[in-house]
């Protein structure tokens, strides 16, 4: 059974610190990793994937890859009580065939 | 419209009733998902559309049944529910191709609920 494992939280944060949000998946063909936003009652939001080990940039929003550790992380800088927020990590196995954990719950405190 | 539309957004059916839920996605996409998101579960994957075929059907009972007249609508056909069928079900679309990574883009949802 292929998994993506993530810790439920809550993950509490002050105000304008960083909050580190991590996962690890089983399958080692994994080709894709992505990271979602889901507020209370809507839809997840793409916020950003990687694919390549190391680390990928996009604005407050750090994503970090290592391969051989079957490990995904998400960091988001000056954390805004807007963030507060679940968190889905999704990795894309093979095929058309993406596998969703169950998300990180952020509490983001002004 | 923009992104990835769903109707209705709130559904509330009998056990014995017939209905249907509908995705359109304007993103000019050639892959389009149903999963389903029940309290305190991981989403799960229920059927894949790549260019109008099925290539993905991931156990799901018969009394799910998707359509996908053309690359830009997809539709969930329900009967016969159970009560553990109530879920927020989630539309999704990708652009597949040989260079890209496939990023998936959720519509609104419909709120189902099997009473």
């Amino acid at each position: 059974q292929k998994e993506v494992e993530q810790n439920s939280g809550p993950l509490s944060v002050p105000e304008g610190a960083i909050a580190s949000l991590n996962c690890t998946y089983s399958d080692r063909g994994s080709q894709s990793f992505f990271w979602y936003r889901q507020y209370s009652g809507k839809s997840p939001e793409l916020i950003m994937f990687i694919y390549s080990n190391g680390d990928k940039e996009d604005g407050r929003f750090t994503a970090q890859l290592n391969k051989a550790s079957q490990y995904v992380s998400l960091l988001i800088r000056d954390s805004q009580p807007s963030d507060s927020a679940t968190y889905l990590c999704a990795v894309r196995t093979g095929g058309f065939k993406t596998i969703f954990g169950a998300g990180t719950r952020l509490f983001v405190k002004a | 419209e923009t992104g990835v539309t769903q109707t209705p957004r709130h559904l509330v059916m009998g056990m014995t009733n017939k209905k249907s839920l509908k995705c359109e996605q304007h993103l000019g996409h050639n892959a389009m998902y149903w999963y389903k998101q029940s309290a305190k579960k991981p989403l799960e994957l229920m059927f894949v559309y790549s260019l109008e075929e099925r290539v993905e059907n991931n156990s799901v009972p018969s009394r799910f049944s998707p359509e996908c007249p053309n690359s830009s609508h997809l539709f969930l056909h329900l009967h016969t529910l159970q009560p553990e069928d109530s879920a927020l079900y989630l539309c999704a679309s990708s652009q597949e191709s040989l260079a890209g990574v496939g990023e998936q883009y959720f519509g609104p949802g419909t709120r189902l609920t099997v009473t």
